[in-house]
């Protein structure tokens, strides 16, 4: 088991472009959730999914961040139109998903965002 | 919605020293309590779950403190040492709500 992978480590862009950041979760773990890591705030929730589906998105930024998860293999993170304050660390994370709310989190080493 | 607030931000202690850590959170449904621990370079690692129903938890060289009625969980470190440096979060879900919040973090140094 190689853990929830996150591609790629680390990621520079130039203010305004685009940015797609990569999840493969832990196989057979149903829910798959999206973070925002910066010294300052910690972590900051950005959506959630179980079983694919999109759940909750709440924490997304609405104009230029999306998520998708075409599959239960992998889920996308997408910000266009990168600024300055997006840089920060994003993780991902899955667990089981047994319609209880005290399942661990399994996390990926992040992706790394800069933005310049 | 559910706030927590995590005590404090950066610890520093010699090693052999206690560290304690603590996270108040303002929920009064929340259940459900998490301690992680993030290496350098590393990804977050469950360090405890913790149920709403105990009080004292007791890990491998640690326990988690929970005082349901000032809403405060605590991670105590016992005579630390350099492999405990590392950065701590606390995490906190109520029963149905899958969206856990975490404390913002400590950053643990223990020196030798």
């Amino acid at each position: 088991n190689a853990g929830v992978i996150q591609t790629p480590r680390h990621k520079v862009t130039g203010k305004g472009q685009e940015a797609t950041l990569w999840c493969e979760p832990i196989s057979g773990h149903s829910a798959v959730f999206w973070y925002r890591q910066t010294i300052v705030q910690g972590l900051e929730f950005l959506t959630y999914f179980r079983n694919q589906a999109p759940i909750d998105d709440s924490g997304m930024p609405k104009e230029r961040f999306s998520a998708q998860m075409p599959n239960q293999s992998h889920s996308t993170l997408k910000i266009q139109s990168t600024q300055p304050q997006d840089s920060a660390v994003y993780l991902c994370a899955s667990s089981l998903d047994r319609g209880i709310s005290n399942e661990r989190l399994f996390f990926g080493h992040g992706t790394k965002l800069s933005v310049l | 919605g559910e706030q927590v607030e995590q005590r404090p931000p950066h610890l520093s202690v010699r090693e052999g020293d206690s560290a304690v850590i603590t996270c108040t959170y303002t929920d009064p449904n929340s259940y459900y309590f998490f301690w992680y621990k993030q290496e350098p370079g590393a990804s977050l690692q469950l360090l405890m779950k913790v149920f709403s129903s105990t009080e004292i938890n007791e890990g491998q060289g640690f326990t988690v403190l929970l005082n349901k009625k000032d809403k405060r969980l605590s991670l105590n470190l016992t005579a630390a040492h350099p492999g405990d440096s590392a950065a701590y979060f606390c995490a906190v879900s109520a029963p149905g709500n899958y969206k856990y919040v975490f404390g913002a973090g400590t950053r643990l140094k223990v020196i030798a």
